[in-house]
């Protein structure tokens, strides 16, 4: 499809549980993006993907969060043990190139309460 | 780590008037794009415009416009005419090979 299919829109778990988050990229785009914007705007990034492989992880507590964009499936995005500060809204995004725009995903809403 | 910079946080303009948004970047590559992205409650986030490093022309789409001067590292976004539905948060980002980052934002009030 032209849009990035993130799922699921909202999602709320008790701190310490699990959160998973979907993102289906746009049909021939190799790169795919997390973010995370808080409610102080800011977009962090978490991690990219180039295909099924890990481009840039930089920006992931490793500790608590994965990722992972296995062929014919939906991207995903892990959180374990979730705690409060991880609410927060969160993007994929694709592009086609290693340079240019991205196409963003309307975001899932994390809230951990 | 590159750095983009937008100075105001928030913007008000009047209908049907012009408002240009600020925006400075850091960066030591010469090959690279610049991008303003439209947030509005909605938390879509929606590409406004891009400028490819590599161009001179400022970009135009519609009533959006950019002003970019490459050697000052500046990319304002103008926005002419301005609607009720321009309201929104605005980011510059920037991209290159290596890297995407986003400015703080700046929140663009529109008055009837």
């Amino acid at each position: 499809g032209e849009e990035v299919a993130q799922t699921p829109k909202h999602l709320v778990r008790g701190e310490g549980q699990k959160a998973k988050l979907y993102c289906a990229p746009i049909k021939g785009h190799s790169y795919v993006f997390w973010y995370q914007q808080v409610l102080k705007n800011e977009f962090k990034f978490l991690i990219s993907f180039q295909n099924e492989n890990v481009f840039d992880e930089t920006g992931m507590p490793k500790e608590r969060f994965s990722a992972k964009c296995l062929p014919n499936s939906p991207c995903s995005l892990e959180i374990q043990a979730t705690k409060l500060e991880d609410s927060a809204v969160y993007f994929c995004a694709s592009s086609p190139a290693q340079t240019g725009g991205y196409t963003f995903g309307s975001g899932t809403r994390l809230t951990v309460v | 780590a590159q750095t983009v910079t937008q100075s105001q946080p928030e913007m008000s303009v009047q209908e049907a008037e012009t408002v240009t948004l600020s925006c400075t970047y850091d960066t030591s590559e010469s090959d690279y794009y610049l991008f303003w992205y439209k947030q509005p409650p909605s938390r879509q986030m929606i590409l406004v415009i891009r400028q490819e490093a590599y161009k001179q022309q400022n970009a135009t789409e519609n009533r959006f416009s950019v002003n970019f001067q490459k050697a000052a590292k500046s990319f304002s976004l103008k926005i002419s005419d301005s609607q009720l539905g321009d309201a929104a948060m605005y980011f510059c980002a920037y991209r290159s090979r290596d890297d995407m980052r986003f400015g703080a934002g700046t929140r663009l009030t529109v008055k009837p």
